[in-house]
């Protein structure tokens, strides 16, 4: 089935490891970007790109990179985890003209960094 | 500084009554979405609104986009189990979207 996929589904991290989640999407689109969720605070975006090749932050970078090499794959990369970075991580993707499509979301990669 | 404010934040209804939540802000939006997002999945789009004023019905879910674009609501009518979810609302500034913190919906049978 078309959409986006995300792995792994479940990670324990301990702090000061890094680790690469995973994000791909089949349908051509252009925009891909990352959320973190967190109780209380929503949907909060950290690295977002509009084609290959460009990458740009969004609200909460910090702690993370990400590339994106090619269309179809956005991965997000934690360089050095911390308690801080637990949380459920969704990957999402859109053409151009996001207020217009809106997102497709992937199932999420719930993080725990002990 | 949310720049989406979303109420109630959770609401518990009995199966069958009708709801309303709500997302403000004091900016002006081009457009507005409404998502819902089930445990343990992502938000999946229901409905995008363009222009002040504007009403879509989807099923027994009404969203109406207020005449300023400052706010929205969804009102939700005979609430079914099947709609309890988180429900977000979204928009962007630029090419960053941003979503309300979310109404947490649970329908008791």
């Amino acid at each position: 089935n078309a959409g986006v996929t995300q792995t792994p589904k479940f990670q324990v991290l301990k702090t000061g490891q890094s680790m690469t989640l995973q994000c791909a999407q089949d349908m051509n689109h252009e925009y891909m970007s990352w959320y973190r969720q967190d109780p209380g605070m929503g949907l909060r975006l950290i690295h977002y790109s509009v084609g290959a090749g460009i990458t740009d932050q969004g609200e909460v970078p910090n702690g993370y990179n990400v590339s994106r090499s090619t269309t179809e794959d956005f991965p997000l990369r934690l360089l050095s985890a911390a308690p801080s970075q637990t949380s459920v991580y969704f990957c999402a993707s859109s053409y151009l003209g996001l207020s217009t499509y809106g997102y497709t979301f992937g199932s999420g990669t719930r993080l725990t960094v002990v | 500084t949310q720049l989406l404010e979303q109420s109630p934040q959770f609401l518990s209804i009995q199966e069958g009554e009708n709801l309303t939540v709500y997302c403000n802000s004091s900016s002006v939006f081009s457009s507005l979405q409404w998502y819902r997002q089930e445990p343990g999945e992502g938000p999946v789009l229901l409905v995008t609104v363009v222009t002040g004023g504007e009403v879509k019905k989807l099923k027994r879910l009404t969203f109406q986009f207020g005449d300023a674009r400052k706010d929205s609501s969804l009102h939700i009518t005979a609430a079914q189990p099947g709609d309890t979810g988180l429900y977000l609302c979204a928009t962007n500034t630029g090419n960053q979207f941003y979503f309300g913190t979310g109404t947490s919906l649970t329908v008791i049978p």
